[in-house]
C-alpha cells in the first residue's frame, strides 16, 4: 500500500501566517491526491483534488500544488475559520490511503 | 442539499456482526461510486471500502486488506441506500464509520456512525 507522509503533524500559527504542509508519497501517484479539512466533531470537507484543482466554494487563500510524490497544501492567509486538521489522501491505486494529519492550531 | 445518514452502530461483542446502512438523498445515487470511510476517535483516516455505481449485483467492490473476507459492501440504487456487511468484528474495528460519496476521492460525506466492538 502507499505510504502518505504528512509533516508537520501539528503546527501552532497565528491569524494572517503563510502556512504549508507537506504529503510525502512513498510511491508515485500523478496528481491523484486529495485535501481534506476536519473541524472537530465534524466530518471531512474536500478542499482540493487533482493536486490542485480547489474544489467548489472553497477560499482562494488555499491552494494545492504537486505530482508524484510530493505534494504542499498553503493557506497563504490563515483566518480563524481555518484551524483544524488537514488530511491527503491518494486516489492513483487501490488500496486508497490517507496521510496521518496536520493539525493547525492558534499560536 | 445532500444527506448521507448513516444507521446501525452499536456496541457489539468480539466475533460479532453489525450491518451499517447509509440513505442518501440530494444527489443523483445510481450515477454514483460510494465508500465507507472509518475513522477512530481522536485519530486519523481509513479508507475501507467502495463500491461502483454500476448496480445490480455486478457492481465493482474494493476492500482495504485488513477487511476483506469480514466485510461486504453492497448497494440498492432503488432505495437510494448503500450497505456495510461487517463480520467477524475485532477490537481493531471500533470506529465511526462514514458512508461518503465517490469510489475514489470523495466529496460528500455522512457524519458517521459508532462502532464499538467490546466484551
Amino acid at each position: 500500500a502507499i505510504q502518505l507522509t504528512q509533516s508537520p503533524s501539528s503546527l501552532s500559527a497565528s491569524v494572517g501566517d503563510r502556512v504549508t504542509i507537506t504529503c510525502r508519497a512513498s510511491q508515485g501517484v500523478s496528481s491523484a491526491l486529495v485535501w481534506y479539512q476536519q473541524k472537530p466533531g465534524k466530518a471531512p470537507k474536500l478542499l482540493i483534488y487533482d493536486a490542485s484543482t480547489l474544489d467548489s466554494g472553497v477560499p482562494s487563500r488555499f491552494s494545492g500544488s504537486g505530482s508524484g510524490t510530493d505534494f504542499t497544501l498553503t493557506i497563504s492567509s490563515l483566518q480563524p475559520e481555518d484551524f483544524a486538521t488537514y488530511y491527503c489522501q491518494q486516489f492513483n491505486i487501490y488500496p486508497l490511503t490517507f496521510g496521518g494529519g496536520t493539525k493547525v492550531e492558534i499560536k | 442539499e445532500v444527506q448521507l445518514l448513516e444507521s446501525g452502530g452499536d456496541l457489539v461483542q468480539p466475533g460479532g456482526s453489525l450491518r451499517l446502512s447509509c440513505a442518501a438523498s440530494g444527489l443523483t445515487f445510481s450515477s454514483l461510486g460510494m465508500s465507507w470511510v472509518r475513522q477512530i476517535p481522536g485519530k486519523g483516516l481509513e479508507w475501507v471500502s467502495s463500491i461502483s455505481n454500476i448496480g445490480g449485483s455486478g457492481s465493482p467492490t474494493y476492500y482495504v486488506d485488513s477487511v476483506k473476507g469480514r466485510f461486504t459492501i453492497s448497494r440498492d440504487d432503488s432505495k437510494n441506500t448503500l450497505y456495510l456487511q461487517m463480520n467477524s468484528l475485532g477490537a481493531d474495528d471500533t470506529a465511526v464509520y462514514h458512508c461518503v460519496s465517490g469510489r475514489l476521492r470523495f466529496h460528500y460525506w455522512g457524519q458517521g456512525i459508532l462502532v464499538t466492538v467490546s466484551s
